[in-house]
């Protein structure tokens, strides 16, 4: 059963426009969610995180909302970059309890910017 | 700086082949973990250690896979008598930290095992 969803298997934008990538998850117990982000042939790098008290976390042109009652976040990419073309998952985590440092990912959305 | 590197970076085993794959995480990074990416799919969690201590196998799929860090730096991960659906690529992450507060894990490039 797939606790973190990432519903869209890939997204196509246009340079300079704003990309939204979306994620939903079940387990109401996770209270961290990460964003990564993968080129080919390399490992996932830590783009953006967020945290249950919070509704957003801006980080340059990266903003990520979450809305804990429909369970439900998402990535804003703003202007999209061709370089920002990668596959993006999304991740969660539980950080109370004694699985603090278990993260469980999606499936991971390919965004494809555009020139 | 010198990332989280693995080796090799692809292996091709017949089935039934033992195999081992490495880690170097961050240096003085106290934890580490190994996740299991098969096609199409997101990461998935196999084990986590902090130093030398594997604080969780929960994720590890049988007993043919073993994982290892003696010293708390370098890990192995063996997997013995390999079979077809052990193909994938297998990450390995690191973190700074351990305990309480658990940071950003720095992921390496991941080895890529297919079993023919």
């Amino acid at each position: 059963d797939q606790q973190v969803k990432q519903n869209s298997p890939s997204l196509s934008v246009q340079e300079g426009r704003i990309s939204i990538l979306n994620c939903d998850y079940t387990n109401s117990m996770f209270d961290y969610f990460l964003w990564y982000k993968k080129y080919p042939a390399e490992g996932p790098t830590f783009l953006i995180s967020i945290s249950s008290i919070k509704d957003k976390n801006e980080d340059g042109r990266f903003t990520v909302f979450l809305n804990k009652s429909a369970k439900h976040l998402s990535l804003h990419i703003v202007p999209s970059q061709p370089g920002d073309s990668a596959v993006y998952f999304c991740a969660a985590r539980q950080n109370s309890g004694g699985s603090n440092y278990k993260l469980t990912f999606g499936k991971g959305t390919l965004l494809t910017v555009n020139p | 700086g010198a990332g989280v590197s693995q080796s090799p970076r692809y292996k091709v085993a017949k089935r039934g082949q033992d195999v081992a794959l490495r880690c170097d995480p961050i240096s003085g990074h106290v934890s580490l973990f190994w996740y299991q990416q098969a096609l199409g799919q997101g990461p998935e969690f196999l084990t986590y250690f902090q130093n030398e201590a594997q604080l969780d196998k929960s994720g590890l799929p049988s007993d043919r896979f073993f994982a290892e860090r003696p010293e708390g730096s370098v890990s192995t991960l063996k997997i013995q008598r390999t079979q077809q659906e052990d193909s994938a690529v297998y990450l390995c992450a690191s973190s700074v930290t351990g305990g309480l507060i658990f940071y950003e894990q720095y992921f390496g490039p991941g080895t890529r095992l297919t079993v023919t």
